[in-house]
């Protein structure tokens, strides 16, 4: 099974409509994240938590909330989802006393979930 | 603010070299890393350099770091199909909590017959 599962993988909504993608984690990490990616735009962060009780904005955090059930479940949501809001999303994972003190403080990063607002 | 930039394309004849470049602008910079995006998949690391090492090799990868002029490359020898990919360049500081990790916009790996 995968460190880092993201549900669903592929979704087709219309404007309007609220969408929750979720995001868990068998890792065991504290750190928990959102990425959008577009193409030519890369990856962008949206949202990041440090803990359950620790959640701050990305780059672009307008238009989503998220939700941060327990330290392994991380959620993203789109209250009111927009044609613009089309893309490829990613939860990813890191743990902060890992990174630069022992491993190399990479992200982990789940499959991706497409999303498509008509 | 910080910003990491690479291009966004390169084809490459199968069994050749392969050379990826990436520029980033923080000079606190502590850790460099290349992460591959396979067709469909998520980003895994592929490699990473400490900012005090000028070069790093592993297998057929081989990375390098010019600190003074902020640019990091990667080689991928004897470049195979199962190479295609889109490659990221990504830095950090982590010197304080909130530092992240900064991506570029990827380079699209292409290999020819």
């Amino acid at each position: 099974d995968a460190d880092v599962t993201q549900t669903p993988r592929n979704r087709i909504t219309k404007t309007g409509k609220r969408i929750m993608l979720e995001c868990s984690q068998t890792k065991g990490h504290d750190r928990m994240y959102w990425y959008r990616q577009d193409p030519g735009l890369g990856l962008r962060l949206i949202y990041y938590s440090f803990d359950v009780k620790d959640i701050n904005k990305g780059e672009i955090s307008d238009g989503y909330s998220v939700s941060r059930q327990a330290q392994a479940k991380f959620s993203l949501s789109l209250e009111s989802a927009i044609p613009n809001q089309t893309a490829l999303y990613f939860c990813a994972t890191s743990d902060y006393y890992t990174s630069g003190l022992i491993g190399a403080g990479e992200l982990f990063f789940g499959e991706g979930s497409r999303l498509t607002v008509l | 603010g910080e910003d990491v930039e690479q291009s966004l394309f390169l084809s490459v004849r199968e069994g050749d070299s392969s050379v990826i470049n990436c520029t980033y602008t923080d000079s606190s910079s502590t850790y460099l890393y290349w992460y591959k995006q396979e067709p469909g998949a998520g980003l895994q690391l592929l490699t990473y350099i400490f900012s005090n090492m000028d070069m790093k090799q592993d297998q057929r990868l081989t990375v390098l770091l010019n600190k003074k002029d902020k640019h990091l490359s990667l080689r991928i020898a004897d470049t195979q199909t199962g190479d295609s990919a889109i490659y990221f360049c990504a830095e950090t500081t982590y010197m304080n909590r909130d530092d992240k990790i900064i991506f570029g916009k990827g380079t699209r790996l292409h290999i020819l017959p």
